[in-house]
């Protein structure tokens, strides 16, 4: 059972438009964590939310922690080709004597020049 | 640029190999992790060392053994693998075990391993 539900799973836009990724759960996190991964790369942290409500800006893109710590939304304003990745959720959850990320199934966007 | 590296890039191995995938991080970090990254499926946490001790096992099959020398470098030796096995293998590090508190994991690029 995928603890993190991502949509959509592809995304293929124009340059200059606009996109929301969803990132959902069922379960409580205590923070969540979106990523970016390009082909060939690991994943590269963009941003951490820790507060339910909380609205977090970098550059172009806005990330959503919902109130009740149980999804997020990452939307991105007029899409640049650079943009083109796998965008990963991860939400911390506590394991045994550590806590640690699960992480959603991505959502592949390419943007087209 | 990711202070993490990892060798190979990239691997083809048959099942009676025995080959062995190699991290160091380079940030100063007491924490390292081994991820596995299928098509289609999400990552999958697969051992967690801090300051040299293990302190994650998620259920991996022992074909899979990590050794963690140093708080530098991280290896994992493969063994026996099946094709299902195939997969990017990825290798991260933090400065302290996650406690979600939104610590800060660096990945590596990852080794691309082909199981025949």
């Amino acid at each position: 059972t995928q603890l993190l539900e991502q949509s959509p799973q592809f995304l293929s836009i124009q340059e200059g438009e606009n996109l929301t990724v969803y990132c959902n759960s069922s379960s409580v996190f205590s923070s969540l964590q979106w990523y970016r991964q390009e082909p060939g790369e690991g994943p590269v942290l963009l941003v951490t939310v820790v507060t339910g409500g909380e609205v977090k800006k970098l550059k172009r893109l806005t990330f959503q922690f919902g109130d009740a710590r149980k999804d997020s939304s990452l939307h991105i304003t007029a899409a640049q080709p650079g943009d083109t990745g796998l965008y990963l959720c991860a939400g911390a959850i506590s394991s045994g004597s550590a806590r640690q990320l699960t992480f959603g199934s991505g959502t592949q966007l390419t943007v087209l020049p | 640029e990711t202070g993490v590296t990892q060798t190979p890039r990239h691997l083809v191995m048959g099942m009676t190999n025995k080959k062995s995938l190699k991290c160091e991080q380079h940030l100063g970090h007491n924490a390292m992790y081994w991820y596995k990254q299928s098509a289609k499926k999400p990552l999958e946490l697969m051992f967690v060392y801090n300051f040299k001790e293990q302190t994650e096992n998620n259920s991996v099959p022992s074909r899979f053994s990590p050794e963690c020398p140093n708080s530098s470098h991280l290896f994992l030796h493969l063994h026996t693998l099946q094709p299902e096995d195939s997969a990017l293998y990825l290798c991260a590090s933090s400065q302290q075990p996650l406690a979600g508190g939104g610590e800060t994991q660096y990945f590596g690029p990852g080794t691309r391993l082909l199981v025949l």
